[in-house]
């Protein structure tokens, strides 16, 4: 079983949806988590770090379920821009901050 | 603002010889990381370093090396280059402590193809 794991998609969104992407980790010591954002040929850039208490940057909102062992990534109002492949990323080593990465979804928002 | 920069955008060599890619970042970083992405497999860490001198395996070291003589320049060294190496290379730093939620950044990446 992968450490991390996420539909890999494509999600193909009319622009202006609202569109969800889930991911799991396996380890449940892991103790932060991470969207980032990687667009076509382009490095990944941190999108936004995930609480547990659920957090929210404008469009978009991130939850955590330690629980059930997953995170969420919720975009409202989807613009063109937003088209890119979404990452899911947990530390996996605290001391030495070793990150783990998804394979990422791939969201295409269709004019 | 953070720049993490990587020697070369694209890279073609040829199999068994020895190459580098080299990483400078100019914000400090005590860490820092070499990644390979490839499709369907993510990015998946080969070395990182905590400090100068300083290097720790990943996930998949065979057949790299590291090296960090200064604080700003991390290099990855394949020592006999093969065809499987061909991938997409990323460069990253961190700046230590200051809670587990500070960001990687990353370089733009090192397409390396091997012939």
């Amino acid at each position: 079983r992968k450490e991390v794991e996420q539909d890999p998609g494509p999600f193909n969104v009319p622009e202006g949806a609202t569109v969800a992407f889930n991911c799991t980790y396996s380890n449940s010591a892991s103790q932060s988590f991470f969207w980032y954002r990687q667009d076509c040929r382009k490095e990944p850039k941190l999108l936004m770090s995930v609480y547990s208490s659920g957090n929210e940057d404008g469009r978009f909102t991130a939850q955590l379920n330690r629980a059930s062992q997953y995170i969420s990534l919720l975009i409202r109002d989807s613009k063109l821009s937003d088209s890119a492949t979404y990452l899911c990323v947990v530390l996996r080593d605290f001391g030495n901050e070793k990150l783990t990465f998804g394979t990422g979804t791939r969201l295409t928002i269709i004019p | 603002d953070v720049k993490v920069t990587q020697s070369s955008r694209y890279l073609v060599k040829r199999t068994g010889e020895k190459v580098f890619l080299e990483c400078v970042q100019d914000m400090d970083h005590e860490n820092m990381f070499w990644y390979r992405q490839d499709p369907g497999l993510g990015l998946r860490l080969i070395y990182f370093s905590y400090d100068v001198k300083m290097k720790e395996k990943g996930d998949i070291p065979e057949g790299y090396s590291v090296s960090r003589e200064k604080k700003e320049r991390f290099s990855l060294i394949l020592e006999s280059a093969s065809t499987n190496q061909t991938s997409m290379y990323l460069c990253a730093s961190r700046k230590a402590g200051g809670g587990s939620n500070q960001p990687q950044h990353f370089g733009d990446g090192t397409r390396l193809s091997i012939l």
